[in-house]
């Protein structure tokens, strides 16, 4: 069965420190993964998507079908990165189904 | 800009009453999704909907049903509420039945059922 495993409620790390928030996968189909991110009092709203291969806001995730992960990563932490952060798997149904993670919280702290 | 508008933000409801959870989508979006989001749980999705008067049941549709009888609205029901369903839901939309498009969410609906 598909899922999505984010092993980390929560992260701390101090300003500039490099972050990495965890996420490995269970898919038989072709995987489309993405990273979607919550501050606080704003809505869900999508971070990056392995596709574009893209770095938004200094964060870069790489699809490692070998290991089944896409881990989300930062050199340098700052602040306004605090938010909660969700790992989601599409599934190829063609309805653009998200089989979300239990969500990371990042707390960077000055 | 795209916009989800759920129009609860707050509701409190007691056991047993019927509850209906708004949302509107202003970009002629095709699917439309529900969501519950519980700490530890993350988010579940309850139904979802790819186009007017079609849905399809998600993760987690027991104790809920849907309707969607025009493109930009579609709300979820909850027939009976009960106290295990006090949690956040979010509405979501995207344009077309294509994968890689982003989904885009509204702003949460906090129920508490007491």
């Amino acid at each position: 069965a598909q899922r999505v495993t984010q092993p980390e409620k929560l992260l701390s790390v101090f300003k500039g420190a490099p972050v990495e928030l965890k996420c490995n996968y269970s898919y038989s189909g072709s995987p489309e993964l993405f990273w979607y991110v919550q501050y606080s009092r704003q809505r869900l709203q999508l971070l990056l998507r392995h596709i574009s291969r893209e770095s938004i806001k200094g964060f870069t995730a790489d699809l490692n079908k070998g290991e089944t992960s896409f881990h989300l990563k930062k050199p340098f932490a700052q602040e306004e990165d605090s938010a909660m952060y969700y790992c989601a798997l599409s599934l190829n149904t063609g309805f653009q189904k998200l089989v979300f993670g239990t969500g990371t919280r990042l707390l960077v702290s000055p | 800009d795209v916009k989800v508008t759920q129009s609860s933000r707050y509701l409190v409801k007691r056991t047993g009453e019927k509850v209906f959870l708004e949302c509107v989508q202003d970009m002629d979006h095709e699917n439309m999704f529900w969501y519950r989001q519980d700490p530890g749980l993350g988010l579940r999705l309850i139904y979802f909907s790819y186009d007017v008067k079609m849905k399809e049941k998600g993760d987690i549709p027991e104790g809920y049903s849907v309707s969607r009888e025009k493109k930009e609205r579609f709300s979820l029901i909850l027939e009976s509420a009960s106290t295990n369903q006090t949690s956040m839901y979010l509405c979501a939309s995207s344009w077309d039945r294509s994968s890689g498009n982003t989904i885009y969410f509204g702003e949460g609906s906090w129920l508490t059922v007491v």
